[in-house]
C-alpha cells in the first residue's frame, strides 16, 4: 500500500522553509527519505524508525509520528541545491517483522533564486 | 569505491520483444532490489534478492523476472515487452536486506522505450 506524500510540488524562494508528509493508513516500523535530482539517482537523506528520535541532515530534518502514522520533512533555510523530487519509503509492521520499502509518488521541490 | 552500476544506460525496443537489464552492486552489498519509475507515480518495487535467493515480490505480472548470481551482481528480464513497459528502471544495493536499517544506494538507471 503505497504511502501518500503532500504536497505533490512545491516552490521555494532561497532562504524559505518547506515541510513534505508522507502518510500511511497501515502501522508504520520505518520512514526511509531520497532526494533524486532531475536527471540522477535517488540519494539517500536519512531514516526514521518506530520510537526513534528526530533525525536531521545539515538543515533537513524529519520526525515520525506514530499516533498519526506519518512522517514529516522539514527544509529549512532552502538552498538551490534542494531543489528535486523527495522520496519517502515506508516500512509497515507485520507479525513477525516488517514488510518490504514501499515508495511514494514523490514531492517536487524546486528552490528559485 | 565504485557506486551501484546500470547497463545499459539507454535502450529501444519494439513491442513484443524481451529485454534484459543488468546491475553490478557496491561490492559486498549482499542486497539488490528493483524499482520502475515513471512520471507521477514514484519508484514502484518489483523485486529484492538476497544472497541469490527472491525475498519479495512486487505487484507486477510474471513477464517482469529477475535473479542473483553468486558475486551479488543481478539481472532484471522483461518479457513480451508493452508500450506501457517504458519507463526508468532502477537498481539499489544494500549490505543487508532491506529494512529499517539498511540505506539504499541507487543506479543512475536504464531508461527503456518501448515503441
Amino acid at each position: 500500500q503505497q504511502p501518500v506524500q503532500s504536497p505533490q510540488a512545491v516552490i521555494l524562494r532561497e532562504g524559505e522553509d518547506a515541510v513534505i508528509n508522507c502518510s500511511s493508513s497501515k502501522a508504520l516500523y520505518s520512514v526511509h527519505w531520497y532526494r533524486q535530482k532531475h536527471g540522477e539517482a535517488p540519494v539517500f537523506l536519512m531514516i526514521l524508525l518506530k520510537g526513534g528520535e528526530q533525525k536531521g541532515h545539515e538543515k533537513i530534518s524529519a520526525s515520525f509520528n506514530e499516533k498519526k502514522q506519518q512522517s514529516s520533512l522539514y527544509l529549512t533555510a532552502s538552498q538551490l541545491s534542494y531543489s528535486g523530487t523527495y522520496f519517502c519509503g515506508t516500512e509497515y509492521e507485520t507479525q513477525g517483522g516488517s514488510e518490504k520499502l514501499v515508495f511514494g509518488k514523490g514531492t517536487k521541490l524546486t528552490v528559485n533564486p | 569505491k565504485a557506486g551501484v552500476t546500470q547497463t545499459p544506460r539507454y535502450l529501444i525496443k519494439t513491442r513484443g520483444q524481451q529485454v534484459t537489464l543488468s546491475c553490478s552492486p557496491i561490492s559486498g552489498h549482499r542486497s539488490v532490489s528493483w524499482y520502475q519509475q515513471t512520471p507521477g507515480q514514484g519508484l514502484q518495487f518489483l523485486f529484492e534478492y538476497f544472497s541469490e535467493t527472491q525475498r519479495n515480490k512486487g505487484n507486477f505480472p510474471g513477464r517482469f523476472s529477475g535473479r542473483q548470481f553468486s558475486n551479488s551482481r543481478s539481472e532484471m528480464n522483461v518479457s513480451t515487452l508493452e508500450l506501457g513497459d517504458s519507463a526508468l528502471y532502477l537498481c539499489a544495493s544494500s549490505l543487508g536486506i532491506i529494512g529499517a536499517n539498511e540505506k539504499l544506494f541507487f543506479g543512475s538507471g536504464t531508461q527503456l522505450s518501448v515503441l
